[in-house]
């Protein structure tokens, strides 16, 4: 089994505050790496997918950055909102396609 | 984004029947699909990848004979849960793939997910 694993794995913070979180993979046979955002009642939805060594990808308030050579993968939100609440997930998808632990985020208004 | 549509959304079954959940991929043609299982408090664990047109691969600990995949067109896989025990009762979800698996840097889509509770 191929071990993914996110840290922390819940986090509360004040709204406005920025806040980080890490995904882990093993680093030999790398193909990509997935982050999704995962809220209450809906369906995972894809926040970046990234294959580059150093990559780094932005959506809005949220960014994150790879090191395949060193096995992780941070994700960024600056300044966060209440609708930022969610289960974010990461996957590094090979022949199996295994999601970490997940990290629940609760911003606080 | 494409979309992925899973029914039923909820279902309860009395023990020992059988039930079969479906997955479509509405816009897309998904050679690839996956199930998961959410047990309480905890992330999705794969139970099975399918491609299309062939047998479907089981995660370790994963009863084939139990959890029936099938993957018979480009837009479609079931997961029926047979002879269905209160153990069963779970959150089962779907992802789609454009891509075979080994290349996956495209993203996955995903259901709606099925809460089943067997009684």
């Amino acid at each position: 089994i191929l071990n993914v694993e996110q840290s922390p794995q819940s986090l509360h913070v004040q709204e406005g505050d920025s806040t980080n979180f890490t995904c882990s993979f093993p680093s030999s046979n790398f193909y990509a790496l997935h982050w999704y955002r995962w809220e209450t009642a809906k369906s995972p939805e894809a926040l970046f997918v990234m294959t580059l060594n150093g990559d780094e990808k932005k959506k809005g308030r949220i960014s994150a950055t790879l090191n395949t050579k060193e096995g992780y993968s941070y994700l960024y939100i600056k300044g966060s909102q209440p609708e930022d609440s969610a289960t974010y997930l990461c996957a590094s998808p090979g022949n199996q396609f295994y999601f970490g632990t997940g990290t629940s985020l609760t911003v606080i208004p | 984004g494409a979309v992925v549509s899973q029914h039923p959304s909820r279902v309860i079954c009395k023990s020992g029947t059988s039930v079969k959940i479906e997955c479509r991929s509405l816009d897309f043609q998904a050679t690839t699909m996956f199930w998961y299982r959410q047990f309480p408090k905890q992330s999705l664990m794969l139970m099975a990848t399918s491609n299309e047109g062939s047998k479907a691969t089981y995660e370790q600990g994963v009863e084939k004979d139990k959890f029936l995949i099938n993957h018979a067109s480009l837009t479609l896989s079931t997961l029926t849960v047979t002879s269905a025990h209160p153990e069963d009762s779970s959150f089962y979800i779907c992802s789609a793939s454009k891509r075979r698996t080994g290349v996956m840097n495209t993203e996955a889509f995903f259901g709606q997910g099925t809460r089943l509770t067997v009684v």
